[in-house]
């Protein structure tokens, strides 16, 4: 079965500055990449997700992610954080023929003004 | 409806309890998800629902906890004989259908405290 992991619990950022959240899955075909937001006292929100194709997946928010097979890696990124993405986000990984996907257990960003 | 729902939002409950949970999916979206979130901790996979098919059970813990789903629409999550560990946020999502590529919506949750 597939699974994922994000690294850091929690990453603190200045607003306007760059972020890169991690995340490593594990699973012998082609995945499927999934990251999502999870805002204070709302529901998990898609932000983007691969499946096959372009490496380079846009999202919404201005954020985007890379799929780097040689490092099963798919880290999202944003080039200029506002105080609004402070949240906790998601990876996630899926795969053809499995009914569930794998979550890691989150990055909770703070925004410093 | 507009999107996942969920009730009640919190519940507080005394050891030893039995609770429902309930989720109302997305109309039209044939599969449903139940995942658990403890603190600090990601999401852990329940229980899934695909149309009238048998669902998958492999994600629930115990024994003490059951799911059901009446055709496509509202599921319900039973925990019995409830137990301090079971406090957690209770996510429910659905999707248009089985593939795991299809993005999940999930709704808000609901907070469960089992004193």
């Amino acid at each position: 079965a597939q699974s994922v992991t994000q690294p850091d619990i929690h990453i603190t950022v200045s607003e306007g500055a760059s972020l890169e959240l991690r995340c490593n899955y594990s699973y012998g075909a082609t995945p499927y990449l999934f990251w999502y937001v999870q805002s204070p006292g709302q529901g998990l929100q898609l932000l983007l997700k691969y499946f096959s194709g372009d490496t380079l997946v846009q999202g919404i928010k201005g954020f985007e992610a890379e799929f780097k097979r040689s490092q099963s890696s798919f880290n999202l990124r944003k080039p200029s954080v506002h105080w609004s993405d402070a949240a906790e986000y998601f990876c996630a990984v899926g795969a053809q023929g499995n009914n569930d996907m794998r979550f890691g257990a989150g990055t909770r960003l703070t925004v410093k003004p | 409806g507009a999107g996942v729902s969920q009730s009640p939002s919190n519940k507080v409950t005394e050891k030893g309890k039995d609770v429902e949970l309930r989720c109302d999916p997305i109309s039209g979206h044939t599969a449903l998800y139940w995942y658990r979130q403890r603190l600090g901790q990601g999401l852990e996979f329940l229980i899934y629902f695909q149309g009238n098919s048998a669902p998958d059970k492999s994600g629930l813990p115990s024994d003490r906890f059951s799911a059901e789903r009446t055709g496509e629409s509202v599921s319900t999550l039973t925990i019995q004989r409830t137990q301090q560990e079971d406090s957690a946020v209770y996510l429910c999502a659905s999707s248009l259908d089985r593939a795991s590529y299809n993005e999940q919506f999930f709704g808000p949750g609901t907070r469960l405290t089992v004193l």
